[in-house]
Parts: C-alpha cells; structure tokens; sequence
C-alpha cells in the first residue's frame, strides 16, 4: 500500500521554464511534508518542507504547494535550470514516524 | 562537523556472503533510520534505531536481515547470505530525537552481488 505517490517517474522542461512536480497522499495523518533532491551515487539532500497548517512554503525558486483537501502536494521550480536535473522525491511523516517516500520523478533540464 | 558516515560506499559480495553496512549519524543525533533503494524504484523504509534499541522494524525482511545500533560505534545493516535480489542503494539517515523533522541522510551504501 503506497502512502506516497508521485504518478509521474520523469519530466522534462526546458531551461528557463517552470518545472512542476506532483505528489500525492493517502494517509491523513501526515502532517509535516518534505522533497528531497537525489543526485546519482549521493544521498538525498533536502530540499525544502512544509507543514500542513500551511498551504504554501516558498524559498528562493522553489515552491511547494500543499492542498489537504485534495491531499496533493506540489513542487514548483522557477526558473528551471540545468543543474536541477536529478532525481526528486516527495516524502511524509508524522511525529514519531519515519518518513515514507514516493517513488521520485526524475526531472531533466534542456538548455 | 562531519555529517552522516556510510561505509563502505561500494561493496561487492559474492552469493552466499554476508554484507556488512555501516552508518555513523551526526553529532548529536541519537536516532537512526535505514532505507533501501532498488534499481529505479523509490526509497522503501526498512528500520528505525535508538541506541541499544529496535524501534520499528516493519520495513525489515524477515529472515536474514538484522540491524543494531550499539552504545558505542556506528549503527549496522547486517545482511546474511546475500542473493542477487539484495543488490541495491542502503541509505541510512539521522535525526536529533524521535518525533523531530530534521532527517539528514548519508550518502549511502551500493551493494552488489554477483
């Protein structure tokens, strides 16, 4: 039973446009969400977060947006630059839990 | 301040083997978790360690694998006659106590068997 899922394993957008990654959630216990940037042969490095008293969480060209209603959660990268390709990952928790991820979107960046 | 320590970072077992995975949290983390990757699959949760203590081991295959996280020394991924099918990425990660947020994960372990 996958809690997290994100439905698209890749995307591709051009240098310079926005790039929007999709998650979504089934268990309504969540309350804290995460993304996680993965390179090849390194660990995931965190990316940015948000709570869910919050509907939105900006820093610098990112964004995440969280509807709870919907339980969808999404990442906006603005402006796409090519050293944003890599491997990113939705994930979720709740106090005194692990966190449980989704299985990654690879975005790739065109110059 | 280093942050979390993996080791090896690459390690080739033959069948049969036993693989032996080493994780040294941050500084002042006390809580450890290890997660493993298949081949382009996502991260799949395996067990979450205290010191001395098994937490959560829901994610762990029941036979042949084994974790610990001693008092002293790094927290270990202990995997016994390996197959093929445990070839993967292991990543483990840290936090300062249970409940917190702040996961920080190592660069994690490749595994191979051949």
């Amino acid at each position: 039973d996958q809690q997290v899922k994100q439905n698209s394993p890749s995307l591709s957008v051009q240098e310079g446009r926005i790039s929007i990654l999709n998650c979504d959630y089934t268990n309504s216990m969540f309350d804290y969400f995460l993304w996680y940037k993965k390179y090849p042969a390194e660990g995931p490095t965190f990316l940015i977060s948000i709570s869910s008293i919050k509907d939105k969480n900006e820093d610098g060209r990112f964004t995440v947006f969280l509807n709870k209603s919907a339980k969808h959660l999404s990442l906006h990268i603005v402006p796409s630059q090519p050293g944003d390709s890599a491997v990113y990952f939705c994930a979720a928790l709740y106090a005194g839990n692990m966190l449980t991820f989704g299985g990654g979107t690879r975005l790739m960046v065109k110059p | 301040n280093a942050g979390v320590m993996q080791n090896p970072r690459h390690l080739v077992r033959r069948r049969g083997q036993e693989a032996r995975l080493r994780c040294s949290p941050m500084k002042g983390h006390s809580h450890v978790y290890w997660y493993r990757q298949l081949p382009e699959e996502g991260l799949k949760f395996m067990v979450y360690l205290q010191k001395e203590n098994i937490i959560d081991e829901s994610g762990m295959p029941k036979e042949r694998f084994s974790a610990e996280f001693p008092k002293e020394g790094p927290s270990i991924l202990r995997i016994q006659q390996v197959v093929r099918g445990d070839s993967a990425a292991y990543f483990c990660a840290s936090s300062p106590a249970q409940g917190s947020y702040g996961y920080t994960f190592g660069s994690g372990t490749r595994l191979t068997v051949v």
